[in-house]
């Protein structure tokens, strides 16, 4: 069962912040996330476990709920490489095998 | 060290016809994974690997299989293509199992196969 992510889609100007959202309804072991250029092959960004442990990544950080099954995504003071898709995986607890991806968020930074 | 390879990078077939996308690695990594990737809809897991000798269906596995009889290997099989799997396919693979120990469990993708099937 794919998790779900929010928003599809954001336009940011350069600098602005955002956030992306991935929940489950089923209970996780594990989220991560990887981004996607055009074209391109998905690239891995960060692995949370449960626990609630906020990971990060120069200016973009991350956040496991376990509680809620929620993951969210923070980027801040936006640049210009940042734009891509964003996928959020997930592992269930019990199927450590099976990394399930949501459908994307497409994040567009313009100047 | 070249990664993950999947070839070919693009392929035509007609429907009904049979063809195999291959995957290979050269980390010696342990996990192999198949998903496609269709507009609107991320990456769906097909088919997975934990090892030689050792496979599983992921979400979307009819019309496919695979094999797993090397470590280094990962073939996808399709034996009688349809317009449905017209799709950009990835090969990713990881050093262990997708849930494990941070750091072990980072995957790299190839860098994809497109295929159309009229």
């Amino acid at each position: 069962q794919q998790p779900v992510q929010s928003p599809q889609a954001v336009i940011l100007r350069e600098g602005e912040d955002a956030v992306i959202n991935c929940s489950s309804s089923k209970a996780l072991y594990s989220v991560h996330w990887y981004r996607q250029k055009h074209g391109e092959a998905p690239v891995f960004l960060m692995i949370l476990l449960k626990g609630g442990e906020q990971k990060g990544h120069d200016k973009i950080s991350a956040s496991f709920n376990e509680k809620k099954q929620q993951s969210s995504l923070y980027l801040t003071a936006s640049q210009l490489s940042y734009s891509g898709t964003y996928f959020c995986g997930t592992v269930r607890g019990g199927s450590n095998y099976k990394l399930t991806f949501g459908k994307g968020t497409l994040l567009t930074v313009n100047p | 060290n070249a990664g993950v390879t999947q070839t070919p990078k693009f392929q035509v077939l007609k429907t009904g016809q049979s063809m195999t996308l291959q995957c290979a690695q050269d980390m010696n990594h342990e996990y192999m994974s198949w998903y496609r990737q269709d507009p609107g809809m991320g990456l769906r897991l097909i088919h997975y690997s934990v090892g030689a000798g050792i496979t599983d269906q992921g979400e979307v596995p009819n019309g496919y299989n695979v094999s797993r009889s090397t470590t280094e290997d990962f073939p996808l099989r399709l034996l009688s293509a349809a317009p449905s799997q017209t799709s950009v396919y990835f090969c990713a693979s990881s050093p262990w199992g997708a849930g494990g120990s941070p750091g072990a469990n980072v995957l790299t993708f190839g860098a994809g196969s497109r295929l159309t099937v009229l």
